[in-house]
Order: C-alpha cells, then sequence, then structure tokens
C-alpha cells in the first residue's frame, strides 16, 4: 500500500541553523508528493509541492526534491529562524484519488534564538 | 476570500453520544474532504465529497459517516462516541478538478469524548 514515513521529532535547532527533515514514501504509479505545515493552534498549510520526479518545490527558504530513485522528498532550509517552528508533515497523493492524502507521522520543530 | 471554516471549534461529549461537525469551503471548491489526527494515529483521512457525492472513503468503522449539501457545505456525524474518537477533525477543500493533491485546510474541530 502507500505510505509516508519520516524522521521522528522534536527537532530542536538555534536560529540559523541548517534544516533536514527526512521524508520517504512508498507508493504504486506516480504520486504528487508534498509538504504541509502547522503552526501552534492552526490548520494545515501547503509548504510546497513537486508533482513529478526530479521536481523540486521551494517556498519561503524551504526546498525539497522528488527523487523517484530513492522514494524520497526530504525537507531542507539553509537558515532556519523562531517563526519556523511548528509541525512539519510530508504526504503524497495518488492521482485519481481526489482529496486523499497520506501522511507522515509529522515532525515538530522548535527552533531556539 | 475566505479560508475553510469548521464549527464548532471545541466540544465535549460523553460516551454514546452523538456528534456532528460543518465545513464550509472555500468558495468555488467542490471537494470537501475530512482527516481525523490524533498524536497516536497522526494524520488519517476519513472520506471525500465532491459534488454531493462520496468520491474516496478512508478506513473507518461506519459510525463515522458525512454528507455534502447543494453549495458544497459538509458535515460529519459520529454516532455511538468512543473515548478514542478524541481527536481534532479537519475539513479540507480543493476545486477537485485537474486534481493535484493541494488542499486547504480549516482550523479543525476538537472533539472531547469522556
Amino acid at each position: 500500500g502507500n505510505s509516508v514515513t519520516q524522521m521522528e521529532g522534536p527537532v530542536t535547532l538555534s536560529e540559523e541553523a541548517f534544516l533536514t527533515i527526512n521524508c520517504t514514501y512508498t507508493a504504486t504509479g506516480y504520486p504528487s508528493l508534498f509538504w504541509y505545515v502547522q503552526y501552534p493552534g492552526e490548520g494545515l498549510q501547503l509548504l510546497l509541492k513537486a508533482t513529478k520526479a526530479d521536481d523540486k518545490g521551494s517556498n519561503k527558504g524551504f526546498e525539497a526534491t522528488y527523487r523517484k530513485e530513492t522514494t524520497s522528498f526530504h525537507l531542507e532550509k539553509g537558515s532556519v529562524q523562531v517563526s519556523d517552528s511548528a509541525v512539519y508533515f510530508c504526504a503524497l497523493s495518488v492521482h485519481n484519488q481526489g482529496g486523499k492524502l497520506i501522511f507522515g507521522q509529522g515532525t515538530e520543530l522548535s527552533v531556539k534564538p | 476570500k475566505a479560508g475553510v471554516t469548521q464549527t464548532p471549534r471545541y466540544l465535549i461529549k460523553t460516551r454514546g453520544q452523538q456528534v456532528t461537525l460543518s465545513c464550509s469551503p472555500i468558495s468555488g471548491h467542490r471537494s470537501v474532504s475530512w482527516y481525523q489526527q490524533t498524536p497516536g494515529q497522526g494524520l488519517q483521512f476519513l472520506f471525500e465529497y465532491f459534488s454531493e457525492t462520496q468520491r474516496n472513503k478512508g478506513n473507518f468503522p461506519g459510525r463515522f459517516s458525512g454528507r455534502q449539501f447543494s453549495n458544497s457545505r459538509s458535515e460529519m456525524n459520529v454516532s455511538t462516541l468512543e473515548l478514542g474518537d478524541s481527536a481534532l477533525y479537519l475539513c479540507a477543500s480543493s476545486t477537485g478538478q485537474g486534481y493535484d493533491g493541494e488542499l486547504f485546510f480549516g482550523e479543525g474541530s476538537r472533539l472531547t469524548v469522556l
């Protein structure tokens, strides 16, 4: 079946540190891949996406590249800020599955000043 | 434009009761999906409605049901509540067409079952 595995948290970093959150997936067919972010007390927001192999999604300094050969979609940011503290979810959707996203467990990021 | 609106935001019920949660999608969006979020199981897909028809369904018991109205607003119902139903229930909307998985989420309805 389809599944997403992401690194467990919590992850604690100092401001301006480099961030990597690992995400790997198992899917039939050719999924689209997403990173969603959930700030405290809020719903999820789409951070970035990639819909085919080798695509790079980017937004707000975050990047992730769709690697079909390693079935991965790792999230990176060169210099994190306190305001990046949130829970990050990796997710996939399979074509023709409509509004059904399969999420990883989430990784809590805490950035200290 | 207004985002996805969920009501109520918080509610407390006792075991055996039932609950109805409401979701108003972004104007023009015809697809509404529901997710359950718990610390142990994470985010799990419940079901999706598109143009008043259930289009996809997750692996939840029949106590969990939903519907969508002609104005795309959606409700989900949980009957015979169990303690394990305590969770944040998230609604998400999308255009539902030419779909690539981008969903717009509401802030959720937090259900506590005592």
